[in-house]
């Protein structure tokens, strides 16, 4: 099974600044199957990036993943305050698919 | 606008079994191009994919859970189900339902992200 650790536990960003969430890997994810969500209060989740770094639709391009093997990213630039929530990372290259912990990003 | 509502008893005692219902709307659970999740989360925890079914009926199963679960589709009410024996207090979360796209970029297809998803029900074991 393939373990994701998220880092930060917390992260703290004024309006205009630039986040960085990182999720790492503890084996090689194939063809960079890894897609993140956001998830709000009282919400399910929904998908920002899969693929490492295909926006999914209706994602406003401040957010944008990058990364390969056992190392990705996601980041908020110019983040809003409507972008306070928790973000999971999710492999999908290896069964059983596995979720991050999550990264609680306060703006 | 493809939605998906899970249904099912928010109360369910030790070792009885859990059984919830996701019905979908706009879009048919008997199209090859989506494959259909089951995902949990214990309150205050992260999220734990349980399993899929597909429209033909095949399954894949979290080893974890493989031996306590049972998923089915139905296509003529457009839902597909989930069925999990021998609860525990463990087993108490939110129970999401999902739709997985199946993607064939190169003549290769997969799936296992999961858009869009359910609101969710809350599923407590306990007597």
């Amino acid at each position: 099974e393939i373990v994701l650790t998220q880092s930060p536990g917390t992260l703290s960003l004024s309006p205009g600044q630039r986040g960085t969430l990182s999720c790492r890997a503890s084996h090689d994810i194939s063809s960079n199957y890894l897609a993140w969500y956001q998830q709000k209060p009282g919400q399910p989740p929904r998908l920002l990036i899969y693929g490492a770094s295909i926006r999914a639709t209706g994602i406003p391009d401040r957010f944008s993943g990058s990364g390969s093997a056992t190392d990705f990213i996601l980041i908020i630039d110019r983040p809003e305050p409507e972008d306070s929530a928790v973000y999971s990372c999710q492999q999908y290259g290896g069964s059983p698919w596995t979720f991050g912990k999550g990264t609680r990003v306060e703006i | 606008q493809v939605q998906l509502q899970e249904s099912g008893p928010r109360l369910v005692k030790p070792s009885e079994t859990l059984s919830l219902t996701c019905s979908v709307s706009g879009v048919s659970v008997s199209s090859g191009s989506f494959f259909w999740s089951w995902i949990r989360q214990p309150p205050g925890k992260g999220l734990e994919w349980i399993g899929y079914v597909n429209n033909n009926g095949n399954v894949k199963y979290s080893p974890s859970l493989k031996s306590r679960v049972t998923m089915s589709v139905d296509t003529s009410k457009n839902q597909f189900s989930l069925t999990l024996r021998s609860v525990t207090a463990a087993d108490t979360a939110v129970y999401y339902c999902a739709r997985d796209p199946v993607m064939c970029p190169d003549g290769n297809c997969y799936v296992g992200y999961f858009d869009p998803w359910g609101q969710g029900t809350l599923v407590t074991v306990s007597s």
